[in-house]
C-alpha cells in the first residue's frame, strides 16, 4: 500500500523567513503533486512534478523531486501572510497499476505571522 | 470554461437519512473521481468512474455507499442511512483522460450528520 508522509504537520513562521516542507512516499510513482487548500475551500494545484530532479518555481514557492530518495520538498522563500494555508502533497499509484488513484499526505498547516 | 461543479456545497442530514452528492465534470472530461476528507486529514480516494462504468471502487465502504456516472447528467455519490462518521468533505475531481492525467478538483460538498 502506498503511503505518503508529510512533515511537519504544523508550521508557524514569521514573515520574511524561509522554510521547507517535506514529503516522503513509500513506492515508486510517476507523478507527484503539490496542492494548496484554504479553509473551507477546494484544492488548488500548485505543481506537478514528473521526473527525477524536476524543479518548479512559482513566486515564493519552489518544489523539487528526488525519485530515488522518494522525496519531494516544497520550499518557501521570504514567507508572506497570504501563504497561510494547508499544503498537501499527493502521489499517484502508478507502481501498482492504478495511476489514477492519488494518495495524499495529511497536509501541512502553514501559518505565517506578521 | 467552467470548472468542476459540485452541489450542494453544504448538506445537513439526520442519522438514518440519505445523502446525494452531485458532481458535474469539466467540459470535455469523461473521467470522475470521488475523494473524502475527514477533519484534519488528507483526501482519501473512494471511487473512479467513467461514463456508465465504475472502474475502481476500492476506496468505497462496502455498505451504504454507491456511486454512478450515467450517460447523461452528473455523477452521483449516494450515502444511505448516514451515520455521524460520514460527516466529512467530499470532493469530486475530473480528468480529460484516465491513467494519470491531471485531476481538477471541485469545491467539495461538506456533509454534516446530526
Amino acid at each position: 500500500e502506498l503511503k505518503v508522509e508529510q512533515n511537519p504537520l504544523f508550521l508557524s513562521m514569521q514573515e520574511g523567513k524561509n522554510y521547507t516542507i517535506y514529503c516522503n512516499y513509500s513506492t515508486t510513482s510517476d507523478r507527484l503533486y503539490w496542492y494548496r487548500q484554504d479553509p473551507g475551500k477546494s484544492l488548488e494545484s500548485l505543481f506537478v512534478l514528473l521526473s527525477n530532479g524536476a524543479v518548479k518555481q512559482e513566486g515564493r514557492l519552489m518544489a523539487s523531486l528526488d525519485t530515488k530518495a522518494r522525496l519531494s520538498t516544497l520550499h518557501i522563500t521570504a514567507a508572506v501572510h497570504d501563504l497561510s494555508a494547508t499544503y498537501f502533497c499527493a502521489v499517484d499509484g502508478s507502481s501498482g497499476g492504478s495511476n489514477y488513484k492519488l494518495t495524499f499526505g495529511k497536509g501541512t498547516l502553514l501559518t505565517v505571522n506578521p | 470554461n467552467a470548472g468542476v461543479m459540485q452541489n450542494p456545497r453544504h448538506l445537513v442530514r439526520r442519522r438514518g437519512q440519505e445523502a446525494r452528492l452531485r458532481c458535474s465534470p469539466m467540459k470535455g472530461h469523461s473521467h470522475v473521481y470521488w475523494y473524502r476528507q475527514l477533519p484534519e486529514e488528507g483526501l482519501k480516494f473512494m471511487v473512479y468512474l467513467q461514463k456508465e462504468n465504475i472502474i475502481d471502487e476500492s476506496g468505497m465502504p462496502k455498505e451504504r455507499f454507491s456511486a454512478e456516472f450515467p450517460k447523461e447528467g452528473p455523477s452521483i455519490l449516494r450515502i444511505q442511512q448516514v451515520v455521524r462518521g460520514d460527516s466529512a468533505a467530499y470532493f469530486c475531481a475530473s480528468s480529460r483522460e484516465g491513467g494519470g492525467y491531471e485531476q481538477y478538483f471541485g469545491p467539495g460538498t461538506r456533509l454534516t450528520v446530526t
